[in-house]
């Protein structure tokens, strides 16, 4: 079965400054992936999904941005970090039609 | 109007009590449904999928009604550990566009 890794697992950063959150799959091939927030108190928002290497598709404009570079590696990244930018961030990947999620990511902008 | 609507809550119920969930979408092109359990702080896990002709798993029931577009969770016996937040989630699109309701959180009152 699959396994999904998010790395860190907490993170506090300064407004301003860049982010990199990383998320890697193991027991599937050719996964689609997605990046979703959840902000305090609030539901699931879809940030970005990709059905592939180097394909990302982003939901809602925002200063964050996605990469695939491998086919089990999916990365967020901000160049400049907002408040708003604070919540939980959850990787996860699809198969069939179910979702799975990763541990996340708690992150609190400063 | 959200894709995916649902109360928020909290249901405060005794241990032992039935409780029920609805959970509204407004896309009639959704395929798939599924209920997810969320703990606090934790990433949502798969509780079950949902089927037009019903499914059981213990004391959990899932319905789909494809006409009036609502699908509901019914929790029998219900347990101090089922105390938790409950998302549903529609899947639809050439993507597999999944899009989560902000859920309905359920505490279980000894």
């Amino acid at each position: 079965s699959q396994t999904i890794h998010q790395w860190p697992a907490t993170l506090v950063q300064p407004v301003g400054s860049p982010l990199s959150l990383e998320c890697t799959v193991e027991g599937t091939s050719n996964p689609n992936l997605y990046w979703y927030r959840q902000a305090a108190g609030r539901g699931l928002q879809l940030l970005f999904y990709s059905v592939g290497i180097g394909q990302i598709s982003s939901e809602v404009p925002q200063n964050l941005s996605a990469s695939r570079p491998q086919d089990r590696q999916f990365i967020l990244s901000s160049k400049k970090l907002l408040l708003s930018d604070s919540g939980f961030y959850l990787c996860a990947l699809k198969e069939r039609s179910e979702q799975f999620f990763g541990p996340g990511t708690r992150l609190t902008v400063l | 109007r959200k894709e995916v609507e649902q109360d928020p809550g909290p249901f405060n119920v005794p241990e032992g009590a039935t409780v029920a969930f609805n959970c509204t979408y407004s896309n009639s092109a959704s395929q798939s449904f599924f209920w997810y359990r969320q703990d606090c702080r934790k990433e949502p896990k798969l509780l079950m999928s949902v089927y037009s002709s019903g499914n059981e798993d213990g004391r959990f029931t899932a319905q789909l009604n494809r006409a009036s577009q609502y699908i509901s969770l019914l929790i029998r016996d219900s347990k101090l550990s089922d105390s938790a937040t409950y998302l549903c989630v529609g899947v639809s699109g050439g993507y597999q566009k999944v899009t989560f309701g902000t859920g309905t959180k359920l505490q279980v009152i000894p």
